[in-house]
């Protein structure tokens, strides 16, 4: 079956530190890879995504880069903001439905919580 | 637009109350889906529905019914809630579901089950 795997946190940085959150995926067909924030609150909304190998997501700063060889998609930002401190989610699209276009939902990772301090 | 909407935003139930958490779109989007947030345990796929009068079920559909009865509307039925119930449920639309689509959340409804 499909899974995604993240850091879970919370992770702690200072502001206009780097941030990596990693993220790793198991899928059976070719997926859709999403960012999603959650503030707190809030629902989830798309940061970025990313539909096929090699591509590259970006939005607000924030990238992450398809990758099918090491089965990634880890979201990066060169100087995170206090604003930024939010729940991130990494997430796959792979529908196995037999209906056209397929619509089984997203697989979501736990979550990662980020702290960004002043 | 309005979006995704839900609700309520809170609701208190006693253990065997049933209850309906309400889910609306104004997009014309033709996938519609339910998730719950355990803390821990990402986000869950309850029931999903792919157009008017077509629902199917998702990774976690024990305890809950859904209904599709207009393109607009998602209702999440409880029919005899259980502590386990407890959670965040988010509703979530997308033009169609497909691999590409991006997935658009409601605010979500708080639950708690004594």
């Amino acid at each position: 079956g499909n899974s995604v795997t993240q850091m879970e946190g919370p992770v702690t940085l200072s502001e206009e530190a780097f941030l990596t959150i990693n993220c790793t995926y198991t899928a059976t067909g070719y997926p859709s890879l999403f960012w999603y924030v959650q503030y707190p609150g809030e629902g989830l909304q798309l940061l970025l995504k990313a539909t096929k190998a090699d591509d590259k997501g970006s939005n607000k700063g924030f990238e992450a880069t398809y990758r099918k060889e090491t089965t990634s998609f880890h979201l990066e930002k060169g100087s995170v903001q206090v604003s930024d401190s939010a729940v991130y989610f990494c997430a796959l699209s792979d529908p196995l439905s037999t209906y056209d276009g397929g619509a089984d939902g997203l697989t979501f990772g736990k979550g990662t919580h980020l702290i960004i301090q002043p | 637009n309005a979006g995704v909407t839900q609700t309520p935003k809170f609701q208190v139930l006693k253990t065997g109350q049933s209850m309906t958490l309400q889910c609306a779109q104004d997009m014309n989007h033709e996938y519609m889906s339910w998730y719950r947030q355990d803390p821990g345990m990402g986000l869950r796929l309850i029931h999903y529905s792919v157009g008017a009068g077509i629902t199917d079920q998702g990774e976690v559909p024990n305890g809950y019914n859904v209904s599709r009865s207009t393109t607009e509307d998602f209702p999440l039925r409880l029919l005899s809630a259980a502590p386990s119930q407890t959670s965040v449920y988010f509703c979530a639309s997308s033009l169609s579901g497909g691999r590409t689509d991006t997935q658009y959340f409601g605010p979500g409804t708080r639950l708690t089950v004594l």
